[in-house]
Parts: structure tokens; C-alpha cells; sequence
């Protein structure tokens, strides 16, 4: 069956500080894999998708990056933490487009101090 | 950006009673999913409802899509306190294929 993995739990850094969330799907191959953000009391914003291994695409401009250096592993990175980075990080998978939901990883609580 | 909006924000209703939530976008979609979140933790996929679809049923769920009114609605009949959670709808758009956009939540709070 297929699993996602998404690490760490919660995570407090500094401001200026840099970033690395992972996240890692089983199970499958060629997954969509996406990493959503999602503000306190708040909806979900889009932050990176991606199709393929080097294929990414950014919805919103921000202080974030991400990469997909394997077909089940997707990174989430920043060099330079902002305290509007603050936020629980969501990544999710899916195959085929309109067939079944998305996926998720339980989350990660990123708190920017 | 958001596509969905849901409504109401929020709702409060006792075990046994029934819970609908709405939902209305403004594109055109290839279908509409609604989501679970309990508290602190991931979204649990519960209903995709595609855009030549008008109904669908899943046990307790019961899921209406009207597309000339850019809208849908979640109905959870005989709630139970297990059920207390923020529900989601979120919409794969017409030209935009492999992403969700999704709505701001409704949070359920049902008590005993």
C-alpha cells in the first residue's frame, strides 16, 4: 500500500535561519507531489507542484524552493527563514489527474522566532 | 489563491442532527473534492464528485454539485462527535490539471 512520510513534526527556528523539509512516498511510482501551506484557522495555498523528477513548478513567489532530487522524495528548502514563514506545511501526493484525492502527509509546524 | 469558499465558517450541532456545509468556486472544474483535517494533523480524501456528476453518496456523505451554480454542498447525516473537524472542498480547474485549489473550511464542532 502506499505511504507518505513527511518529517519533522514540529520545528522551531530563527529568523535568517535555513530550511529542510522532506517528505518521501511508498508504494508508488511517478507520483504528483505537492507542498501546500497552510496558515492558522486558514485554507490551503499551493506552494510547489510537481509532475517529474526535476519538473517543479512554483505558484506563488515567496522565500521558499523546492526539489525533487528522486521520484518519491520532495524537498521543501529556504536559505534565509522569514517570520511570515510561519505556517503548517503539507505535502500530499496523487496519480492520475481526476481519478482520486490527494494524499497527505501528517504536517509539519513550522514556527519562525 | 482561493477558489473555493465555504460556508458557513463555522458549525455547531448535536449528535444525531445532520450537517451540511457549502462550497462555491469560480471556474470551470473538472471535479470537486471534499477533505477532513481533525486538528493539528494532515487531510483525509473523503468524496471526489466529477463535474458530470449532480450526486454522490459514501456511507454518511452525501455530495451535491450544481455547475451552472458554481456550487456544492457536503452533507453528513446522523453526525456523531467523532465527525468534529474543518472540511475542505477543493477544486481541480479546467486547464489546470494536477493541482487542487482549495476553499477556507468549515469548522464542525458536534456535541453530545
Amino acid at each position: 500500500s502506499q505511504t507518505i512520510h513527511q518529517w519533522p513534526a514540529t520545528l522551531v527556528q530563527p529568523v535568517g535561519s535555513p530550511l529542510s523539509l522532506e517528505c518521501t512516498v511508498e508504494g508508488t511510482s511517478n507520483p504528483n507531489l505537492y507542498w501546500y501551506r497552510q496558515a492558522a484557522g486558514r485554507g490551503l495555498q499551493l506552494l510547489f507542484y510537481s509532475i517529474g523528477i526535476d519538473q517543479i513548478s512554483s505558484e506563488v513567489p515567496q522565500n521558499l524552493s523546492a526539489s525533487r532530487p528522486q521520484d518519491r522524495q520532495f524537498i521543501l528548502s529556504s536559505k534565509k527563514l522569514l517570520l511570515s514563514d510561519s505556517g503548517f506545511y503539507l505535502c500530499a501526493w496523487s496519480l492520475t489527474v481526476g481519478r482520486g484525492g490527494y494524499t497527505f502527509g501528517s504536517g509539519t509546524r513550522l514556527t519562525v522566532v | 489563491s482561493q477558489q473555493g469558499e465555504e460556508d458557513p465558517q463555522a458549525l455547531s450541532i448535536q449528535e444525531g442532527e445532520n450537517a451540511t456545509m457549502n462550497c462555491s468556486y469560480k471556474t470551470s472544474i473538472n471535479n470537486l473534492q471534499w477533505y477532513r483535517q481533525n486538528s493539528g494533523r494532515g487531510l483525509v480524501h473523503l468524496i471526489l464528485i466529477r463535474s458530470n456528476e449532480r450526486e454522490k453518496h459514501s456511507g454518511r456523505l452525501r455530495v451535491t454539485l450544481d455547475t451552472s451554480k458554481k456550487s456544492s454542498s457536503l452533507l453528513i447525516t446522523a453526525s456523531r462527535a467523532a465527525d468534529t473537524a474543518s472540511y475542505f472542498c477543493a477544486t481541480e480547474n479546467t486547464g489546470t490539471a494536477s493541482k487542487l485549489t482549495f476553499g477556507t473550511g468549515t469548522r464542525l464542532q458536534v456535541t453530545l
